[in-house]
C-alpha cells in the first residue's frame, strides 16, 4: 500500500528563518512525486512534480528535491505570504493509480 | 479558461437527506478524482474516473456513489447523508501525459450534516 508521511505536522518560523519540510513515502514504483499549497478556504495549488532522485526544482523561495525515500521543501527566507499548509502526494507506476495524499505541514511564518 | 468548477459551494443537509455534488473542468482531461479533507486527515480519495464512462472506488468509498456520463463532469451523491460525512470535498482532474501531470483542483464543496 502506498504512503506517504508528512513531518512536521505544524511548523512556526520568523520572516527570513530558512527551514525544511519532510515528505516519506513508500510507493510500489515511483511514477511521480507532487508538491502542493493550500491556502485556508481553498482547494490545493500546485507547486512541483519530481520523477526521480537526485531531481530538483526551484520557484521564488521553494526548492524541492527528491531521494529514492524522501522528499524535502526547502523554504529559504521565508515571507509572511508563504504561511499555508504544503502538501505531498505520490502517484505509483502500477497501473492507473491515483494520487496519495500526505496530511500536511502546516507553516506559519511570523513578521 | 474555468479550470476545475464545483457547484455547490456550501451545504447543509439534515441526517438522512440525499444531494449530488457536481465537478465540471474544462481542461479535457481524462482523469477526475474527488476527495474529502477532513481535520487531522488530510485529503482522503473517495471515487475516481480514468475515463467517460468509468469509475473506481478510493480509500474511503462508503456512503457515496460516482458517475462520469460525460468526460467534463464527475457526480458525487449521497444517497443518505450522515453527520461523520460532515466534510469539505475536493473535485480534481488530470490528464494522464507522459511522465505524467499535476492533477487541477476545484475550490471545494463545504458540507454539514446536521
Amino acid at each position: 500500500e502506498d504512503q506517504v508521511t508528512q513531518s512536521p505536522e505544524a511548523l512556526r518560523l520568523q520572516e527570513g528563518e530558512s527551514s525544511s519540510l519532510n515528505c516519506s513515502y513508500t510507493v510500489s514504483g515511483l511514477r511521480g512525486l507532487f508538491w502542493y499549497r493550500q491556502d485556508p478556504g481553498k482547494g490545493p495549488e500546485f507547486l512541483f512534480t519530481l520523477y526521480s532522485a537526485g531531481e530538483e526544482k526551484e520557484k521564488e523561495r521553494l526548492k524541492a528535491t527528491l531521494t529514492k525515500k524522501e522528499s524535502f521543501l526547502h523554504i529559504t527566507a521565508p515571507k509572511p505570504e508563504d504561511s499555508a499548509t504544503y502538501l505531498c502526494a505520490v502517484r505509483s507506476s502500477s497501473g492507473n493509480t491515483p494520487l496519495v495524499f500526505g496530511k500536511g505541514t502546516r507553516l506559519s511564518v511570523i513578521a | 479558461n474555468a479550470g476545475v468548477t464545483q457547484t455547490p459551494k456550501f451545504r447543509v443537509l439534515k441526517t438522512g437527506q440525499s444531494m449530488t455534488l457536481l465537478c465540471a473542468q474544462d481542461m479535457n482531461h481524462e482523469y477526475m478524482y474527488w476527495y474529502r479533507q477532513d481535520p487531522g486527515m488530510g485529503l482522503r480519495l473517495i471515487h475516481y474516473s480514468v475515463g467517460e464512462g468509468t469509475t473506481a472506488k478510493g480509500e474511503v468509498p462508503d456512503g457515496y456513489n460516482v458517475s462520469r456520463l460525460k468526460k467534463q463532469n464527475f457526480l458525487l451523491g449521497l444517497e443518505s447523508a450522515a453527520p461523520s460525512q460532515t466534510s469539505v470535498y475536493f473535485c480534481a482532474s488530470s490528464y494522464p501525459g507522459t511522465g505524467d501531470t499535476e492533477a487541477f483542483f476545484g475550490q471545494g464543496t463545504r458540507l454539514t450534516v446536521v
